[in-house]
């Protein structure tokens, strides 16, 4: 069955700063998706990734999709408050006959003024 | 408005209850999934539809739970006999082939 692991669960980092959130799943599937919720919210989309190698970018975010390792990197350059919010990443499992999305546990990240 | 949308926003029952939430899909996706969400987790998968047919149902989902989608529009999603674990947010989404999911805003149930 698939699963799709986050690290790190809490990220609490400083304005200005860089860090980078991981993704791993455990089965094979080349589509994966980043989405960001906010407090109280529903689920926003930010980035969708169909192949190996895709890369995209939106303002100070950034992902990347690698799927013979199995992961996706979401990558924050000079974090700025607007930030703060849960990213969850998905895996479709296209790739099994079906077409459930499986998410992750979610990274809550704050940022810090 | 075109987005997905959900009802009720919030819904209080007591233990024991049936409760239905309603789910509008965006009118051209063919897919539509319904999700749960308790605090400080991620969306967990309960069922989705393609057209009006359930394809797939969660191994962990409940006898009493149900959902329907008639005539491949609008979806409801009943719980019988309400526990306080089923306290959480359902969240409803819908897709076209193959591409992302666009979500609604939730129906948040709270069983006392």
């Amino acid at each position: 069955e698939l699963k799709v692991e986050q690290n790190p669960l809490f990220l609490s980092m400083q304005e200005e700063k860089n860090y980078t959130i991981y993704c791993n799943y455990s089965t094979t599937s080349d589509r994966l998706y980043w989405y960001r919720q906010d407090p109280g919210k529903s689920l926003e989309s930010l980035f969708v990734l169909l192949s190996n190698g895709a890369v995209k970018q939106e303002g100070r975010l950034m992902a990347s999709l690698d799927t013979k390792a199995r992961l996706s990197t979401l990558h924050i350059t000079a974090a700025v408050h607007d930030l703060s919010a849960t990213y969850f990443c998905a895996v479709d499992t296209a790739t099994s006959g079906t077409y459930k999305y499986i998410f992750g546990t979610g990274t809550r990240l704050k940022v810090l003024a | 408005d075109t987005g997905v949308s959900q009802n009720p926003r919030h819904k209080i029952t007591k233990r024991g209850q049936n409760v239905t939430f309603r789910c509008d899909p965006i009118s051209e996706h063919n897919r539509l999934y319904w999700y749960r969400q308790t605090l400080g987790q991620g969306p967990e998968f309960l069922t989705y539809f393609q057209n009006e047919a359930q394809l797939e149902k969660s191994r962990l989902l409940s006898d009493r739970f149900s959902a329907e989608r008639p005539k491949g529009s609008f979806s409801t999603l009943e719980i019988q006999r309400t526990e306080q674990g089923d306290s959480a947010m359902y969240l409803c989404a819908s897709s076209s082939f193959n591409e992302k999911l666009f979500f609604g805003s939730g129906t948040q149930l709270s069983v006392l």
